[in-house]
């Protein structure tokens, strides 16, 4: 199957500083990507959506100035976590869709944040 | 609106026994449904999807899920659960004619003991 790369797995920072995590489609172009955040042992809760080449669209209660998202590539998305707290410590996983729109979509392997 | 519900946050099984997850789902129009598998601290991999056809669909790993329309369900199956089975399982579902994308269900852990 397709194959999307997040990056970094792991991440530590401290209260206060930004956090830019990237994802890439390494053998699709993907117009769309979706960036998630999970709590543990919950379900994935959809952040946002990244359009290449325009504005992300967020979900209810998602705030636009605290999660960042640039979508500058076929390629290409990066959800930026701005002046980050405990709170925003979080496992965060993006997707992308290959293909037609009743394909499956292709997970990266997320992204542990802890804020200290 | 569409939503879905795994009504089971624990599945305890022997390893050899079957092993069934369900999954039911609320859609307005026609489902597009899905299976993924979470191991911890990954994402998600996909198993299987219903769109349209069979009502049998098979996927990856031996896992099986059959859709029911008039009971809106799409239980995950597998004839021999094996130890390494043991993850997180969702649901997912999108209304083909919603413009909303996946909408997942909370997740059911899934244990084979040995």
């Amino acid at each position: 199957g397709a194959v999307v790369s997040q990056h970094p797995s792991w991440v530590i920072c401290k209260s206060g500083t930004s956090v830019k995590i990237e994802c890439r489609s390494l053998d699709f172009q993907a117009t769309t990507m979706f960036w998630y955040r999970q709590f543990p042992k919950q379900s994935l809760m959809l952040m946002a959506t990244s359009n290449e080449g325009s504005k992300a669209t967020y979900e209810q209660g998602v705030e636009k100035d605290k999660f960042l998202i640039n979508h500058a590539s076929l390629t290409l998305s990066t959800l930026t976590v701005t002046s980050a707290h405990p709170e925003d410590s979080s496992f965060y996983i993006c997707s992308a869709r290959p293909g037609e729109n009743t394909g499956e979509l292709f997970f990266g392997e997320g992204s542990r944040l802890t804020v200290l | 609106a569409q939503s879905v519900a795994q009504p089971e946050d624990q599945v305890n099984v022997a390893e050899g026994n079957p092993l069934t997850v369900k999954c039911t789902y609320s859609v307005s129009g026609n489902p597009y449904l899905f299976w993924y598998v979470q191991y911890p601290n990954r994402g998600l991999q996909f198993l299987l999807k219903y769109i349209t056809g069979d009502n049998l669909v098979k996927g990856s790993y031996g896992f099986e899920a059959e859709f029911n329309k008039s009971q809106t369900s799409f239980h995950l199956k597998k004839p021999s659960a094996l130890v390494s089975d043991s993850a997180l399982y969702f649901c997912a579902v999108r209304d083909t004619g919603s413009a909303r994308q996946l909408t997942f269900g909370s997740g059911t852990q899934l244990t084979v003991l040995p």
